[in-house]
């Protein structure tokens, strides 16, 4: 999964709790992104990041805020969790053009 | 404007077939096509891509044919194998700055033995 890592891997929460997500790297790449995998959706860009402290919305941005305060880390938070959140997050990285993405993250609202 | 219409949503075939995977863009500004393999439980991992200056791309067994006239490009698997089965996903971007990738809905691909 070159050099990223996500955590947690797994979470179940409650409706209306704050999640956060975390993304890392190890490639020291200057681009970082969310995106969010639904059935039939594909993926969805959610937020990305064009360097530190350096970040902009993607198509489902909604509900949504990142924050990246060192190259390495990336960080999504549901700042009130829905249902509809309910989904698996994947964080992606890249220098030129190619693109590469973690194991992913499954969140589960309840 | 900024979608990416892929097809089939599933697709069989036979050890050693060819399948073909197609998808379709509106935007004339994306100029970079990456195709993803996802196992599952898995992230989707970078298969090949193909920039709009060339008709065809080959690596191994996957080629991308890309028709930048109708806004089509596709995806064949030669001699495809039982673990080729997998979902793919074609892309699209520009390659200006951050790699905004829009994604085709997927196409879950069974090879049967």
């Amino acid at each position: 999964d070159a050099g990223i890592t996500q955590s947690p891997r797994h979470k179940v929460t409650e409706t209306g709790t704050p999640v956060t997500l975390r993304c890392h790297q190890t490639e020291n790449h200057r681009y970082m992104y969310w995106y969010r995998q639904d059935p039939g959706h594909g993926l969805r860009l959610i937020h990305y990041s064009y360097g530190v402290k350096d970040t902009d919305k993607g198509e489902v941005s909604d509900g949504y805020s990142v924050s990246r305060s060192k190259t390495e880390d990336f960080l999504l938070t549901l700042e009130s969790a829905t249902s509809s959140q309910t989904s698996v997050y994947f964080c992606a990285i890249s220098e030129v053009y190619e693109q590469y993405f973690g194991p992913g993250t499954r969140l589960t609202v309840t | 404007q900024q979608q990416v219409k892929q097809s089939p949503q599933s697709l069989i075939v036979q050890k050693g077939g060819i399948p073909i995977i197609n998808c379709a863009y509106e935007n004339t500004a994306f100029d970079y096509f990456p195709w993803y393999q996802q196992f599952p439980g898995k992230g989707p991992a970078l298969l090949i891509a193909i920039r709009p200056d060339v008709s065809e791309k080959k690596e191994g067994r996957f080629t991308i044919s890309f028709n930048k006239s109708a806004k089509q490009f596709s995806l064949h698997i030669m001699d495809s194998q039982p673990g080729d089965s997998a979902t793919y996903f074609c892309a699209a971007s520009g390659i200006q700055g951050a790699q905004k990738l829009v994604f085709g809905q997927g196409t879950r691909l069974t090879i049967n033995p």
